[in-house]
């Protein structure tokens, strides 16, 4: 059974950092594409990053969160990340990674972990 | 790219045929995908390649369009298809998703 869960959300000041991570089971991790899409209370979807499969060498960012966010993963651990740095009120959210089949949709979601930015 | 959903929410009783919009502001061939999000849960793939529907997903949801059109029908309404239903085009990065619809039942 495929299983995404994500952890590393919590409450953060302003200025502040988070490091999420996704935890992927189920699948073989290396050969997936992987994205995180973040929800803020109350809205919609937003994509935020992607990341390509096996070596990670194809990084696309949101204009929202370039400069600030990082993904990466690691195949040896089945895991997904992103360092989350300058964090900002309007980075509140919930935030989802998903497996990405090329091109075509987000098959699986995990079930998303909080981030709070406030002072 | 933009995408525009509409109506933002709608109403509608159980067994009644119902129509997403999905308008792209520029052409995304049939890189599309229906999700379909109840509330507290993650959202779930219903429709890819904006026609082809995804695995155990119930045949009373189908989608059509390509190039800047699309569309989501629910052929006759169900109690459970409560939800917001969202767009998403993966023509290119950066993917972006429609605003959502709401859907209530009447």
């Amino acid at each position: 059974e495929v299983q995404l869960v994500e952890s590393g959300g919590g409450f953060v000041q302003p200025g502040g950092s988070l490091r999420l991570s996704c935890a992927a089971s189920g699948f073989l991790f290396k050969n997936f594409e992987m994205n995180w899409v973040r929800q803020a209370p109350g809205k919609g979807l937003e994509w935020v990053s992607y990341i390509v499969s096996s070596s990670g060498s194809t990084i696309y960012y949101a204009d929202s969160v370039k400069g600030r966010f990082t993904i990466s993963r690691d195949n040896a651990e089945n895991s997904l990340y992103l360092q989350m740095n300058s964090l900002r009120a309007e980075d509140t959210a919930l935030y989802y990674c998903a497996r990405t089949i090329s091109n075509y949709y987000f098959d699986f979601w995990g079930r998303g972990t909080l981030v709070t930015v406030s002072s | 790219i933009q995408l525009t959903q509409s109506p933002s929410s709608l109403s509608a009783s159980v067994g009644d045929r119902v129509t997403i919009t999905c308008r792209a502001s520029q052409g995304i061939r049939s890189y599309l995908a229906w999700y379909q999000q109840k509330p507290g849960k993650a959202p779930k793939l219903l429709i890819y390649r904006a026609s082809t529907l995804q695995t155990g997903v119930p045949s009373r949801f189908s989608g059509s369009g390509s190039g800047t059109d699309f569309t989501l029908t629910i052929s006759s309404l169900q109690p459970e298809d409560l939800a917001t239903y969202y767009c998403q085009q993966l023509d290119n990065y950066p993917s972006t998703f429609g605003q959502g619809t709401k859907l209530e039942i009447k």
